[in-house]
């Protein structure tokens, strides 16, 4: 069964620094992998996806992943963190179980960006 | 633009109530998904429709029914409310091509059973 893990239940990140919210998968065959973030009280919303081609991956807000294919690894990164970036994270892997798209969700990852 | 619209956003029921969550896509979707979302479990997907008239069961279906009538609605039932069904429900929607794999999703709705 396709699956993602998200090893850390937050994160913590002064302003200005680099951030990296990790993500592990576990598929058969080519994965299908995505970063999406929730910020309070609203719906998820779409950041990145991977398909295939370049391991890095660029999104919305500054955001980029890198897929690492030899540590089935997605993550999610920004160089320079800002504290309207603090939400909750969310990396997802397709699923096509009976021939339709769906997606795998992780238990998700909070990011918290000190002034 | 609405995108994916979701009636109501919060509801209190007592043990054994019925209602129905409603959630409308104005994108032309073929796809519509209904997850749940719990403290420290992620989003779960409950059940999903890949057009009007189809339903399918996600991982945690049990006690919920669905239906699509109309391509642009997708509702979401729970016959006889239970604790365990305390939870924000999400529904999403997505279409067939181009944008693979990208979920639109509603605002969430709140739900409470006594």
């Amino acid at each position: 069964a396709q699956s993602v893990a998200q090893p850390e239940d937050q994160v913590n990140v002064a302003e200005g620094n680099p951030l990296t919210v990790k993500c592990t998968y576990s598929v058969s065959g080519n994965p299908y992998l995505f970063w999406y973030v929730q910020y309070p009280n609203r719906g998820l919303q779409f950041l990145l996806k991977y398909i295939t081609g370049d391991n890095l991956v660029k999104g919305s807000y500054g955001f980029e992943a890198e897929f690492n294919k030899s540590q089935t690894s997605f993550h999610l990164k920004k160089p320079s963190a800002l504290v309207s970036d603090s939400a909750l994270y969310f990396c997802a892997v397709r699923d096509m179980k009976g021939g339709y798209n769906k997606l795998i969700f992780g238990a998700g990852t909070r990011l918290a960006v000190h002034p | 633009n609405a995108g994916v619209t979701q009636t109501p956003k919060f509801r209190v029921l007592k043990t054994g109530q019925s209602m129905t969550l409603l959630c409308a896509q104005d994108m032309n979707h073929e796809y519509m998904y209904w997850y749940r979302q719990d403290p420290g479990m992620g989003l779960r997907l409950i059940h999903y429709s890949v057009g009007e008239g189809t339903t399918a069961k996600g991982e945690v279906p049990d006690g919920y029914n669905v239906s699509r009538l109309k391509k642009q609605n997708f509702l979401l039932g729970l016959e006889s409310a239970a604790p365990s069904q305390t939870s924000v429900y999400f529904c999403a929607s997505s279409g067939t091509s181009g944008r693979v794999g990208e979920l639109f999703f509603g605002e969430g709705s709140r739900l409470t059973v006594l």
